[in-house]
C-alpha cells in the first residue's frame, strides 16, 4: 500500500518554465489537495479537490492550476514559475469532509521546488 | 483571519521529561477536528492524535495526549517522557465540516540529551 506519492522529490526551475507535480493515492479518498510550506509559515493551502471532476481554490492558489480526473490523481501545474514559488509542496488525501470534520488527512513525502 | 495559533516558535525538554505544546484555535462550528502532526528534518508530516469537538475525553496515543479545552478553545500537544527522536516540527492543524484542513505556524521542539 503506497498511500499518497508524489513526484518529482526535487526540481530546479528557471524563470518562466512551467512543470507538474504529480500526485497519487491508493487509498480510495474522495479529498486531495496540495499545500505549499515556507520557512516559518506553516502549511497553506493551494488547491483542493473533493471527488474526480471538482477542483476548488485554497488559500493560496495564484500561479497554479490542478484538475482531477479520476480518483487516484491530482497534478499540481506552475503555469509560469516565479521565484516566489520556491517552496516545499505537499500533496495530501482523505476521506470526504463533508459533513464530518474527523477524517484525518495523509501526506505524500514532499516535493522541493527551487525556481531561480 | 488566522484560524490556528501557536506561539511558541521553539521549546526545548530535557529527555525523559514531559513538554507541553500550545495551539489554540478559532472558528463558529461547533463541529471540528483537531489534529496534530509531526514534522522530522527529513520533512515528512507524520499524524499524531486527534481530538473531535464533542469528544468528552481527552485524546490519547502512547505518549502523546492532547489536552483539549473547549471553551478556552485550546487544545495543547503533551508529550510524555521525551524522546531524542522526539525533536522535530510540530504542527496543530483544524478541520471544519465541509472544510480543508488550516495549520499553524508550528513549534520547533528540541530534546536534549
Amino acid at each position: 500500500n503506497a498511500g499518497v506519492t508524489q513526484t518529482p522529490k526535487f526540481q530546479v526551475l528557471k524563470t518562466g518554465q512551467s512543470m507538474t507535480l504529480q500526485c497519487a493515492q491508493d487509498m480510495n479518498h474522495e479529498y486531495m489537495s496540495w499545500y505549499r510550506q515556507d520557512p516559518g509559515m506553516g502549511l497553506r493551502l493551494i488547491h483542493y479537490s473533493v471527488g474526480a471532476g471538482i477542483t476548488d481554490q485554497g488559500e493560496v492558489p495564484n500561479g497554479y492550476n490542478v484538475s482531477r480526473s479520476t480518483t487516484e490523481d491530482f497534478p499540481l501545474r506552475l503555469l509560469s514559475a516565479a521565484p516566489s514559488q520556491t517552496s516545499v509542496y505537499f500533496c495530501a488525501s482523505s476521506f470526504s469532509g463533508q459533513g464530518y470534520s474527523g477524517n484525518t488527512i495523509y501526506f505524500g513525502e514532499g516535493s522541493w521546488l527551487t525556481v531561480v | 483571519a488566522q484560524k490556528i495559533t501557536q506561539t511558541q516558535p521553539g521549546m526545548f525538554v530535557q529527555e525523559k521529561e514531559a513538554v507541553t505544546l500550545d495551539c489554540t484555535y478559532d472558528t463558529s462550528d461547533q463541529s471540528y477536528g483537531l489534529f496534530w502532526y509531526k514534522q522530522p528534518s527529513s520533512g515528512e508530516m507524520i499524524f499524531l492524535i486527534y481530538q473531535g469537538s464533542y469528544d468528552e475525553q481527552n485524546a490519547t496515543e502512547g505518549r502523546y495526549s492532547l489536552n483539549f479545552q473547549k471553551a478556552r478553545k485550546s487544545a495543547n500537544l503533551v508529550i510524555s517522557a521525551s524522546q531524542l527522536g522526539d525533536s522535530a516540527m510540530y504542527f496543530c492543524a483544524m478541520r471544519e465540516p465541509n472544510n480543508d484542513m488550516r495549520f499553524g505556524a508550528g513549534t520547533r521542539l528540541t530534546v536534549k540529551p
